[in-house]
């Protein structure tokens, strides 16, 4: 399947650092989306960027969009404890006509105090 | 409001059995799609449904029925329940699909097929 990759699959930062997690898909897509998610509880939304777009900013989070290199970097500044999480990059597959979400594997975030 | 809800929070069923997971949403959303999520892995499209009245067949399909009687509801049942189909369940919904809108989750079913 089209799958979002994330790399790396497991990152583990001190509290205050940077922490960028990036995503790689296969076919061309109208929108990528980034999701949250705390251990046992479903995902929230991020972030959305869409394909004519290059960068977008939410707060401590900046996401990038590469569609050449078919790529997408999260980038969390200043990290907090509370941003330990699971985060999924998902594509929204163009021209399929399956009108879904293609979930990766995740980035499994830490952060140390 | 609410938000996506999700019974039962933890099941767990004999290899045979059948059950429904329940999925409900107080948003007005259109649509609203089945995932699993397995060790290690991200999420797997079961089903979906972009309507009341309307469902398709996601990456996973295979031992899941869907229906979508209402916008509010889109269970998802177990047919025969196997060991595979252990696993943690999520139901989302969003506004629409065509304009890539974010999608909601539950708090997500834990299923145990013994």
């Amino acid at each position: 399947s089209q799958q979002g990759e994330e790399d790396p699959q497991a990152l583990s930062i001190q509290e205050g650092e940077n922490a960028t997690m990036n995503c790689s898909y296969k076919t061309s897509i109208n929108n990528l989306q980034w999701y949250r998610q705390n251990s046992g509880r479903g995902l929230v939304h991020l972030i959305l960027i869409r394909s004519n777009e290059r960068e977008k900013h939410s707060g401590r989070l900046r996401v990038t969009l590469d569609t050449s290199k078919k790529s997408s970097s999260l980038l969390i500044t200043a990290s907090r404890a509370a941003d330990t999480a699971s985060y999924f990059c998902a594509t929204d597959v163009r021209g399929q006509g399956a009108q879904k979400l293609v979930f990766g594997q995740g980035t499994r975030l830490t952060i140390n105090p | 409001n609410a938000g996506v809800t999700q019974t039962p929070k933890f099941q767990v069923l004999k290899t045979g059995q059948s059950m429904t997971l329940q999925c409900a949403q107080d948003m007005n959303h259109e649509y609203m799609s089945w995932y699993r999520q397995d060790p290690g892995m991200g999420l797997r499209l079961i089903h979906y449904s972009v309507g009341a009245g309307i469902t398709d067949q996601g990456e996973v399909p295979n031992g899941y029925n869907v229906s979508r009687s209402t916008t509010e509801d889109f269970p998802l049942r177990l047919l025969s329940a196997a060991p595979s189909q252990t696993s943690v369940y999520f139901c989302a919904s969003s506004y629409r699909w065509d304009r890539g809108y974010e999608q909601y989750f539950g708090p997500g079913t834990r299923l145990t097929v013994t």
